[in-house]
């Protein structure tokens, strides 16, 4: 079974630009989460999807955006970047909404580089 | 709000020893989750064991054990016979209880170099 796979890898965007990444979880699996990871602030929570719906949201400027789509597939937006919008982005997959015991899986992240 | 705490950003161990993790955190929840993660150089992180609050039992899988101790609020990770493949950065996270879209919160992490 693919793992969670994330478009693109690498991702280089002047400040004031928008961006648009890209999440594909495992197959069956119908919620998706988003993580920035940054050197100063760590790992910290976007937003969850499940089912084209908005479960849980983070402390993120409304410039951070997401959306699920009926495949389950989930992209992440972010207007107006900001240097400090540096970072790796992380998506994970689950079969039920995330919570509890249950296991999330990760992919391998976006780098983004705001210049 | 619940906070988790890693206090070695940088921890060493040759391999085939052992090496304990620390991890923090503070809450006023009674139950919760509690997760250590790995993430290597090439940054897809793995779930490298879990524990529930309301077992007493510590968590094992394999060379990975947690030492669970909820009224210091301790959750460390024990890697026994230590491998080159267990370089990389250990996160400690906390869940809160079982409510649908629940994050993850993350300790600012460990890493672990191993050497021969």
């Amino acid at each position: 079974k693919a793992g969670v796979t994330q478009t693109p890898r690498y991702l280089i965007k002047t400040r004031g630009q928008q961006v648009t990444l890209s999440c594909s979880p495992i197959s069956g699996h119908r919620s998706v989460s988003w993580y920035q990871q940054t050197p100063g602030q760590g790992l910290q929570f976007l937003f969850e999807y499940f089912s084209e719906t908005q479960r849980n949201k983070g402390n993120f400027p409304g410039r951070f955006s997401g959306r699920q789509f009926s495949n389950s597939r989930s992209e992440m937006n972010v207007s107006t970047l900001e240097l400090g919008d540096s970072a790796l982005y992380l998506c994970a997959s689950s079969l039920v909404p995330s919570g509890g015991y249950n296991e999330q899986f990760f992919g391998p992240g976006t780098r983004l580089t705001v210049l | 709000a619940q906070t988790v705490t890693q206090s070695q950003p940088e921890m060493s161990v040759q391999e085939a020893e052992t090496v304990t993790l620390s991890c923090t955190y503070d809450t006023s929840e009674s139950d919760y989750y509690l997760f250590w993660y790995k993430q290597p150089p090439s940054r897809q992180m793995i779930l490298v064991i879990r524990q529930e609050a309301y077992k007493q039992q510590n968590a094992t899988e394999n060379r990975f054990s947690v030492n669970f101790q909820k009224a210091a609020k301790s959750f460390s990770l024990k890697i026994s016979d230590s491998q080159l493949g267990d370089a990389a950065m250990y996160f400690c996270a906390y869940r809160s209880p079982n409510q649908a879209g629940t994050a993850l919160i993350f300790g600012k992490g460990t890493t672990l170099s191993v050497s021969s």
